[in-house]
C-alpha cells in the first residue's frame, strides 16, 4: 500500500512569509496526490491535486508540483496570511482499494 | 446546507456502552468512508463502502461495525466502546463517475469513552 511522509509541525511563521511544507509517498504505480486542509473545529476539504508527473496543483495561493523522479509534493505559498493557519493532510490516492493515504498533518501557525 | 452532515457533533459515553455515529449526504454520490483521527496519526480508514451492498473494511475495522441503510446514509456502530477509541471521527464521499479520488469531508464528530 501507500505511505506518507510529512514534516512534523508546528510551523510557525509570521504573515507575508514563505511557506513550505515537504511531503514524500511511497506507491505502487503512479497515484494522484492531494493536499487536503483542515480549519480549526472543521473536516478537511480539499485544497489541491494533481494526477501526473509534472502536473501542478493551485489553489488559494497554494502551490505543489507532483515530482515522480523524487516521490515528492512539497506544498508551497507565497505569502501566508493568518487565515492560513490551519492543519494540512498530504494524501496519494490508489494503490490498491481505491483509497486516500493520509500523512500525519502539519500544523501551520501564522503570526501577525 | 452542509453537503455531509454528521450526528452527534460531540458524544461522551462510558465504557462497555454501544455507540452509533451516522453520516449522511446529499451529494449523490455512491462511495462513502469512515476515518479516525487521533493527535499526531492522521487519518486512518475504518470502512469503505462503494454502494449499498460493497462494504469493505479499512486499516483498523476491528472493534467497529457499519451499516449503509441507503446511498446517502452510513452509520459507524461501536458495539462496545472503550476508551481508546476516544476520538474525532469522519465521515466522507466520493463520486466515482468523476475519478472517485476527491473525497468530502463532513464536519467531525468528537467522541470521548470514559
Amino acid at each position: 500500500g501507500n505511505s506518507v511522509t510529512q514534516m512534523e509541525g508546528p510551523v510557525t511563521l509570521s504573515e507575508e512569509a514563505f511557506l513550505t511544507i515537504n511531503c514524500t509517498y511511497t506507491a505502487t504505480g503512479y497515484p494522484s496526490l492531494f493536499w487536503y486542509v483542515q480549519y480549526p473545529g472543521e473536516g478537511l476539504q480539499l485544497l489541491l491535486k494533481a494526477t501526473k508527473a509534472d502536473d501542478k496543483g493551485s489553489n488559494k495561493g497554494f502551490e505543489a508540483t507532483y515530482r515522480k523522479e523524487t516521490t515528492s509534493f512539497h506544498l508551497e505559498k507565497g505569502s501566508v496570511q493568518v487565515s492560513d493557519s490551519a492543519v494540512y493532510f498530504c494524501a496519494p490516492w490508489g494503490g490498491g482499494g481505491n483509497k486516500l493515504t493520509f500523512g500525519t498533518g502539519t500544523q501551520l501557525k501564522v503570526e501577525l | 446546507d452542509a453537503d455531509v452532515t454528521q450526528t452527534p457533533r460531540n458524544r461522551i459515553t462510558k465504557t462497555g456502552k454501544r455507540i452509533m455515529l451516522e453520516c449522511s449526504q446529499t451529494k449523490g454520490h455512491d462511495r462513502m468512508y469512515w476515518y479516525r483521527q487521533d493527535p499526531g496519526l492522521g487519518l486512518q480508514l475504518i470502512y469503505y463502502s462503494f454502494d449499498v451492498k460493497d462494504i469493505n473494511k479499512g486499516e483498523i475495522s476491528d472493534g467497529y461495525s457499519v451499516s449503509r441503510q441507503a446511498q446517502a446514509k452510513f452509520s459507524l456502530s461501536l458495539e462496545s466502546a472503550i476508551p481508546n477509541q476516544t476520538a474525532l471521527y469522519f465521515c466522507a464521499t466520493s463520486d466515482p463517475l468523476t475519478g472517485g479520488d476527491t473525497q468530502y469531508f463532513g464536519p467531525g464528530t468528537r467522541l470521548t469513552v470514559l
